[in-house]
């Protein structure tokens, strides 16, 4: 059974540019949720989607955005980054009909944004 | 409304004493929670979890925690801590649900655990 996976592992940006990262669930999943963690903090609720819709939201801007796809692999995107946006952005999956909801971890993106 | 408090951001234990990680909770129905993993460069990794029946957790790596309603807590303890424990740890709560945001995680602020030789 292969896990969840993201790339890139590591990626630079500049200020005001967009970026996207990418995240495959983990097999029979279809349901994707996305957190951020800055440096010495907790991860933190991004969005959910589940079957391809977005399925609750924490407290993000508009310009973060995402996307299921049928297989229900998915993609972040950050519009107009900020030195803040700065972080390791994490993406679980989980089966949708899993009572206890319980979440399978990728090993992250590290997003710098210079 | 959720919310977790680890209280330590750091702990340091000499191998083979016990290990203590404490955390509280916040939550205004029946909570399920949990305790991740997270190794230097690394996701998180499950460690366990609860979800309404016995009180008392047993995990993966010699790793327990026990819910107790009356003080809202759910420490994380081992009898004897490795080398290999090095990590940091966080603790975790979410609502029963299926999906939404009902269903997601609110993470504390992560307690670091050093292990001395």
């Amino acid at each position: 059974e292969t896990g969840v996976t993201q790339s890139p592992t590591h990626l630079i940006k500049t200020r005001g540019q967009q970026v996207t990262l990418r995240c495959s669930s983990q097999s029979g999943h279809n349901t994707v949720s996305w957190y951020q963690q800055a440096l010495g903090q907790g991860p933190q609720f991004i969005f959910q989607y589940y079957r391809e819709e977005e399925n609750g939201r924490g407290n993000f801007p508009p310009r973060f955005s995402g996307l299921q796809f049928p297989n229900y692999s998915s993609e972040l995107n950050v519009n107009a980054l900020e030195l803040d946006d700065s972080a390791l952005y994490l993406c679980a999956s989980s089966v949708e009909t899993s009572r206890y909801n319980e979440q399978f971890f990728g090993p992250g993106t590290r997003l710098t944004v210079l | 409304a959720q919310s977790v408090t680890q209280l330590g951001s750091h702990v340091s234990v000499s191998e083979g004493a016990l290990v203590l990680l404490r955390c509280n909770y916040s939550s205004s129905v029946p909570p399920y929670l949990f305790w991740y993993v997270q190794y230097p460069n690394q996701g998180l990794q499950l460690l366990l979890k609860y979800t309404s029946a016995a009180t008392l957790v047993k995990g993966i790596n010699g790793f327990e925690a026990e819910f107790k309603k009356s003080e809202t807590s759910f420490h994380l303890t081992k009898p004897s801590a490795h080398m290999s424990d090095a990590a940091e740890y966080f603790c975790a709560v979410t609502a029963p649900g299926y999906g939404g945001s009902q269903g997601n995680l609110i993470f504390g602020k992560g307690t670091k655990l050093s292990v001395k030789p």
